[in-house]
């Protein structure tokens, strides 16, 4: 089956600790995305990445980090420097930017 | 640039009635436009599209939308709902001339009431 896969479904972090989000897609998609929802909101755009090894900072990039060594996958780095990092992370990919997103999941993270 | 605006935060209807959730964009190209429907603690998954073909455009669960140039507006129905149709609905747009990627609406939470 084709589609995105998100790991852990559910993730607790110290505060202080950096965690790594995992997104893997096997739609041989050029494009990928992540967002940050918050409870009651839309959708907020961390980090994009047009093609591997190339990433661009969205609208709330601080305090995450990215890479993109392979085209299947795009894994987000929350670091201590996030000040609120307890929200649902989604990750998206895409054939180009301007086409229809899909969607992974999700993961929730969760700062004790 | 472009923004979509979702008119209503939250909808509230009887199963069985007509579902109306109301879409506003702004463009400066021509768009693509697109529904998404989110269930609780899940990803988002595609309704339907409008890639300037037909105007009216069908979806799966039964849903369409109806894309009115004039009224820059791309609303979503549906005739009956479901129990099964409570979610967050999110309106988004894209524009390929200009270059831009998705823009979201802030979203519409449907309940469904027996």
């Amino acid at each position: 089956d084709g589609g995105i896969t998100q790991s852990p479904k559910y993730l607790f972090r110290k505060e202080g600790q950096n965690v790594t989000l995992s997104c893997e897609q096997n739609l041989n998609h050029d494009a990928m995305y992540w967002y940050r929802q918050d409870p009651g909101q839309g959708l907020r755009l961390i980090y994009y990445s047009q093609i591997v090894n190339d990433f661009q900072k969205g609208d709330i990039a601080e305090g995450y980090s990215v890479s993109r060594e392979k085209k299947e996958s795009f894994p987000l780095t929350v670091t201590s420097a996030q000040k609120n990092p307890t929200a649902f992370y989604l990750c998206a990919s895409s054939i180009a930017t301007h086409n229809e997103q899909f969607f992974g999941p999700g993961t929730r993270l969760t700062v004790l | 640039a472009q923004s979509v605006t979702q008119l209503d935060s939250h909808v509230s209807v009887s199963e069985g009635t007509p579902v109306l959730l109301r879409c506003n964009y702004s463009s400066s190209y021509s768009p693509s436009l697109f529904w998404y429907v989110q269930h609780p603690n899940k990803g988002l998954q595609l309704l339907l599209k409008y890639t300037s073909a037909a105007t009216l455009v069908k979806g799966i669960n039964g849903f369409e939308a109806e894309f009115k140039k004039s009224e820059t507006s791309f609303h979503l129905t549906k005739p009956s709902a479901h129990m099964s149709d409570a979610a967050e609905y999110f309106c988004v747009v894209s524009a390929y001339n200009a270059g831009n990627m998705l823009t979201f609406g802030g979203g519409t939470r449907l309940m469904v009431k027996p």
